[in-house]
């Protein structure tokens, strides 16, 4: 069974400040992962994804992750934070099979940037 | 920019009551998915729709649960008999290759 780890349910950081979250994984077999960022009352928007390649992937609104596959992780980042990035933040991640497969996700890292 | 809608934003139902959600997904998308997120839980994987049949479901997904696209636009879920324990929200989401998924802003269930 695959699963999703974010061991920090809160992450703080100063605006301006290089903002990290993480995530590791546990699957058999090669993952896709992906960040996906929830603001509230709001659906869950897609920010990037790994699939094979580069490990270094970059996503919507200056976010970046870095795939690891020995460390089995794949931390969120940003190099300068802002307040708006302050949401709900979850990494999920789904093995390539059927097609159709559900995405597994971790429980969620609350990012706050504070001015 | 297409975005995947749900109606009813908010659903309040009696326990034991059948309630259908509806979404729309992205037009151009072929696969269909439900998730439910308790509050203050994890989003957690329900059902995938593939060539107008399931093509992976979770545990959760029991014989109370049944999804149809009865159109060519519409992806329902249905619950038969609500229980305390279907209080969520419940997003669609739908994607066109089997990479990322797109969400909708969700339908929040409550069951009294």
């Amino acid at each position: 069974a695959q699963s999703v780890a974010q061991p920090e349910d809160q992450v703080n950081v100063a605006e301006g400040n290089p903002l990290t979250v993480k995530c590791t994984y546990s699957v058999s077999g090669n993952p896709y992962l992906f960040w996906y960022v929830q603001y509230p009352n709001r659906g869950l928007q897609f920010l990037l994804k790994y699939i094979t390649g580069d490990n270094l992937v970059k996503g919507s609104y200056g976010f970046e992750a870095e795939f690891n596959k020995s460390q089995t992780s794949f931390h969120l980042k940003k190099p300068s934070a802002l307040v708006s990035d302050s949401a709900l933040y979850f990494c999920a991640v789904r093995v390539p099979g059927g097609g159709a497969d559900g995405l597994t996700f971790g429980k969620g890292t609350h990012l706050i940037i504070q001015p | 920019e297409p975005e995947v809608t749900q109606t009813p934003s908010h659903q309040v139902t009696q326990m034991g009551q059948e309630v259908i959600l509806r979404c729309v997904p992205i037009s151009n998308h072929l696969y269909f998915y439900w998730y439910r997120q308790i509050l203050g839980q994890k989003v957690e994987f329900l059902v995938s729709f593939y060539n107008n049949e399931i093509s992976e479901k979770s545990e959760i997904f029991d014989d109370q649960f049944s999804v149809e696209r009865p159109d060519g636009s519409n992806f329902t879920l249905k619950i038969r008999s609500t229980k305390l324990e279907d209080s969520a929200m419940y997003f669609c989401a739908s994607s066109r290759q089997a990479y990322e998924q797109y969400f909708g802003p969700g339908t929040r269930l409550t069951v009294t």
